[in-house]
């Protein structure tokens, strides 16, 4: 079963806008919760991350919101560039039981920011 | 590059081949991971290592997958038997664990695309 969810496959935006990207997930015993961004060909690439102690963490132009009652977060890209273009994964950990800390991912959301 | 590297890049197989995979982790980390990847989906997680110990095994590592990482450093992941549906992307990540009262943060490879024909 997917416990991490990304609902939007693609999303397109204009250069300068906002980009946001949306996550749900299921397990209530998630404790953290990061974004990478991936470009074809290559693995993916660490953005930002957020403690469930927290709701919101923000680093430059991106902005990670947590809404734990709901099981949501988001990430916020301001102002949107070409270069941001890529597919956007969320993914969740859970404190371990027996040591490993495995993430679990979305399908993923392909954004285009439109120059 | 002090990054997570993965060889090679890409690999084409004839069914029932055996392929080995090998990744070399950012040089402090001691957590280990490997991923799969499909198209259209996120990474899968396969295994674990803590240092040199296999720690964690997926349901999706059949009998036909081997990891070892010797000495704790580098880790190859070994195929056997490759079936077409073993054709994916594998990916390689590692970490310095949960520090600072955070979470755990895995820095990725390259990945290696495994296409089996």
């Amino acid at each position: 079963d997917q416990q991490v969810k990304q609902n939007s496959p693609s999303l397109s935006v204009q250069e300068g806008r906002i980009s946001i990207l949306n996550c749900d997930y299921t397990n209530s015993m998630f404790d953290y919760f990061l974004w990478y961004k991936k470009y074809p060909a290559e693995g993916p690439t660490f953005l930002i991350s957020i403690s469930s102690i927290k709701d919101k963490n923000e680093d430059g132009r991106f902005t990670v919101f947590l809404n734990k009652s709901a099981k949501h977060l988001s990430l916020h890209i301001v102002p949107s560039q070409p270069g941001d273009s890529a597919v956007y994964f969320c993914a969740a950990s859970a404190l371990p039981q027996t040591g490993a800390n495995n993430l679990f991912f979305g399908t993923g959301t392909r954004l285009t920011v439109i120059p | 590059d002090t990054g997570v590297s993965q060889n090679p890049r890409h690999k084409i197989t004839k069914r029932g081949q055996n392929v080995t995979f090998r990744c070399d982790p950012i040089s402090e980390h001691n957590r280990l991971y490997w991923y799969r990847q499909t198209l259209g989906q996120g990474p899968e997680f396969l295994t674990y290592f803590q240092n040199e110990a296999q720690l964690e095994k997926s349901r999706l590592l059949s009998d036909r997958f081997s990891a070892e990482r010797p000495k704790g450093s580098f880790s190859t992941l070994e195929i056997q038997r490759t079936e077409q549906g073993d054709s994916a992307m594998y990916l390689c990540a590692s970490s310095l664990g949960r520090t600072g009262g955070l979470g755990e943060t895995q820095y990725f490879g390259p990945g290696t695309r495994l296409l089996v024909l």
